[in-house]
């Protein structure tokens, strides 16, 4: 059960999109359309923002939208915003009850 | 409203062990399962386990196998995170989170976090 593969990093300016890629197996990403992401700032818990690949929970901007191919699941956010930085999170369903984290992308808003 | 809360930040030795807990409320906890995630210094989150406390079905991470225990009372409750003996790279904040549901695959509740640092 490896760690999902995402950037290190992105940025973007204020007003631009980014997208956040996240790889992993067919024995997760590629199997299960059950990718949820999560938003972290430093010192504060994870804030769910995509769930079963592309669905928004209630209160999410809908400037985060998420997307899967194949192996890879994708968070796209759209019209940055200051308050955008953060770390990015992408988590897979593994089957028997067990899921696998990426390693987390820094989002960096210039 | 639903809210788990975690038990503060613990300083230990090496060796020494160590339980911290993930209380939930608003919901019922015998319901849905809770996991645990952990954050090294500088690095990112790992899933290391989850417990439905209704029956105390518990699975692991293979990487946290045997080095932790997770476990539940739920006339309390609350679910724990265990070490039997610390060593320093247990070192960690670590996160409990709801799943959301017994056929759904995410996390949609988090705790606080609980700090634990292990130095001689």
């Amino acid at each position: 059960q490896s760690a999902l593969t995402q950037p290190a990093s992105v940025s973007g300016s204020p007003g631009q999109s980014i997208t956040i890629s996240c790889t992993g197996t067919s024995s997760d990403v590629g199997t299960y359309n059950l990718v949820s992401w999560y938003q972290h700032h430093p010192g504060k818990a994870p804030k769910l923002m995509i769930y079963e690949g592309s669905k928004r929970p209630s209160g999410v901007s809908n400037r985060f939208s998420g997307s899967k191919s194949g192996n890879t699941a994708s968070l796209t956010i759209s019209g940055l915003q200051a308050e955008d930085e953060a770390d990015y999170y992408c988590c897979s369903y593994a089957g028997s009850s067990t899921w696998v984290f990426g390693g987390g992308t820094k989002l960096t808003v210039l | 409203e639903v809210q788990l809360v975690q038990s503060g930040a613990e300083v230990k030795k090496p060796g020494e062990s160590l339980k911290i807990s993930c209380k939930g409320s608003g919901y019922s906890l015998t319901s849905y399962w809770i996991g645990w995630v952990r954050q090294m210094p500088g690095k990112g989150l790992e899933w290391m386990g989850i417990i439905y406390p209704g029956d105390s079905d518990t699975r692991y991470s293979p990487s946290f196998q045997g080095q932790v225990t997770i476990s539940a009372d739920k006339s309390i409750t609350t679910a724990y995170l265990q070490w039997s003996s610390l060593k320093a790279s247990d070192s960690a904040m670590y996160y409990c989170a709801r799943r959301a549901g017994s056929s759904l695959n995410y996390f949609d509740y988090w705790g606080q976090g609980t700090l634990v640092t292990v130095s001689s």
